[in-house]
């Protein structure tokens, strides 16, 4: 199976930084990396897909690049909201086993 | 707009089923690939296992045979068996819709649910 390790598990940031999430898979997986945003009791939300494509809705201020097994989420400047755990995660194996990365939380600093 | 909705018992004992149901309202269900997902309290997601609507499915190695999703089109929902379950099941479990053209990525995902098991 794949494996998705993200770094760092936890930042702290203030409103207003520039916010970069790592990961990474222990194979080539191309582009087939999703984002998702978690708020405490909430489901996850889906960011982007595709490893750079945003989703419908959401603010341009995120965005994704990399390919193979290097990704990055990059969220360039910071609002209130915005403050959640992140998870990365492979669909390279869809529909077999996918994986997500352990998480990142970001909390305000 | 399409919404999941997941139910079922949120307290299961030791070594019996848990069972819970997704139900998809504001489209078919004959469509896509569907998904159940767990979230243990304070860790991290977990992928439990796809249907396909031609009824067709995956499942975690890791749950080690223990898992059946099956889905009815008649109700238009998809539900989730997990057998001989531990304390280690407790977790939030969540329904989800991976939809053509996104990647394979999990474009709409029910609220959770809550599932502890314990005597």
């Amino acid at each position: 199976d794949i494996q998705m390790t993200q770094s760092p598990s936890s930042v702290s940031a203030s409103v207003g930084d520039r916010v970069t999430i790592t990961c990474r898979a222990s194979q080539d997986i191309s582009y087939w990396l999703a984002w998702y945003q978690q708020k405490p009791g909430e489901a996850p939300k889906l960011l982007i897909y595709g490893a750079s494509t945003l989703q419908t809705g959401v603010p341009l201020r995120f965005s994704g690049s990399g390919s193979g097994t290097d990704f990055t989420l990059t969220i360039s400047s910071l609002q209130p909201e915005d403050f959640a755990t992140y998870y990365c995660q492979q669909t390279d194996s869809f529909p077999q086993e996918i994986t997500f990365g352990q998480g990142t939380r970001l909390e305000i600093k | 707009q399409v919404q999941l909705q997941e139910s079922g018992p949120g307290l299961v004992k030791p070594s019996e089923t848990l069972s819970l149901t997704c139900t998809v309202s504001g489209g078919s269900i004959s469509t896509y690939y569907w998904s159940w997902i767990r979230q243990p309290p304070g860790k991290g997601l977990e992928w439990i296992g796809y249907i396909h609507y031609s009824g067709s499915t995956n499942y975690n190695p890791s749950l080690k045979g223990r898992v059946t999703i099956s889905l009815d089109t008649s109700k238009n929902d998809f539900s989730l068996r997990l057998t001989s379950v531990t304390t280690a099941d407790t977790a939030v479990y969540y329904c989800a819709r991976v939809r053509n053209g996104f990647w394979a990525a999990y474009d709409n995902w029910g609220q959770g649910t809550l599932v502890t098991v314990s005597s």
